[in-house]
């Protein structure tokens, strides 16, 4: 199994653009979940689907940020409009169910706004 | 809410010595822990867990933890380190408020000197 992909690696936008980050989970893996990573303030957890409907979206920011999961193979996580606090980089995780197993984590996307 | 602290942000060691990072948990019932790995630019890999049984718990890459429920700690250990374990390290445990998603500690990172 290639893993979880995320694109794009980097990327590079200007302050008030959209920015839509993409992601697909490990084949049968029912669980998934968006994180963030800042120095200030670490891994955070953004938002989790199971089976697709997302259960916990508490860590979500603001009204800025969604995600949407419209089927087991693929996600996104849409920033609109995007400010310079957003810059960092966005992990998405999957795993066959939730806590128990491990999480497989994706190389992550890189986000600068500007 | 289970939670996980990681007391040291920095650790250096000598290459071929040994490594103890340190991570505690808050949590009544004994707790699920996680040890994840973070090389640069990369996401995030298992290196163990702890579910129950064994309090001492062998990990891949020549790493292990114990769980210690006096002390309310896991810490990750190797008893020589390579230049090639140099890197970013997290503990982690589900939190039953957010679907059981991972929450993370601040991590560790662990620099390696010859």
């Amino acid at each position: 199994d290639a893993g979880v992909i995320q694109s794009p690696r980097h990327e590079v936008t200007e302050m008030g653009q959209e920015v839509t980050l993409r992601c697909k989970p490990i084949s049968g893996h029912n669980s998934l979940f968006w994180y963030r990573q800042t120095m200030m303030r670490g891994l955070e957890l953004l938002i989790y689907f199971n089976n697709n409907v997302p259960i916990d979206d508490s860590g979500m920011p603001e009204d800025r940020f969604s995600a949407k999961m419209p089927n087991a193979s693929f996600s996104t996580l849409k920033i609109q409009p995007s400010e310079p606090r957003d810059s960092a980089v966005y992990f998405c995780a999957s795993s066959l169910s939730p806590g128990v197993v491990e999480a497989f984590f994706g190389q992550g996307t890189r986000l600068t706004v500007v | 809410a289970q939670s996980v602290t990681q007391p040291d942000i920095h650790i250096t060691v000598s290459e071929g010595a040994s490594l103890e990072l340190r991570c505690n948990y808050s949590y009544g019932a004994t707790p699920y822990l996680f040890w994840y790995v973070q090389s640069p630019g990369q996401g995030l890999q298992l290196l163990l867990k702890y579910f129950s049984g064994d309090t001492l718990v062998q990990g891949i890459k020549g790493f292990e933890a114990e769980f210690k429920r006096s002390q309310s700690s896991f810490n990750l250990r190797k008893p020589s380190v390579h230049w090639s374990d140099a890197a970013e390290y997290f503990c982690a445990s589900p939190n039953s408020n957010s679907g059981y998603a991972l929450n993370f500690g601040k991590g560790t990172s662990l620099l390696v000197t010859p």
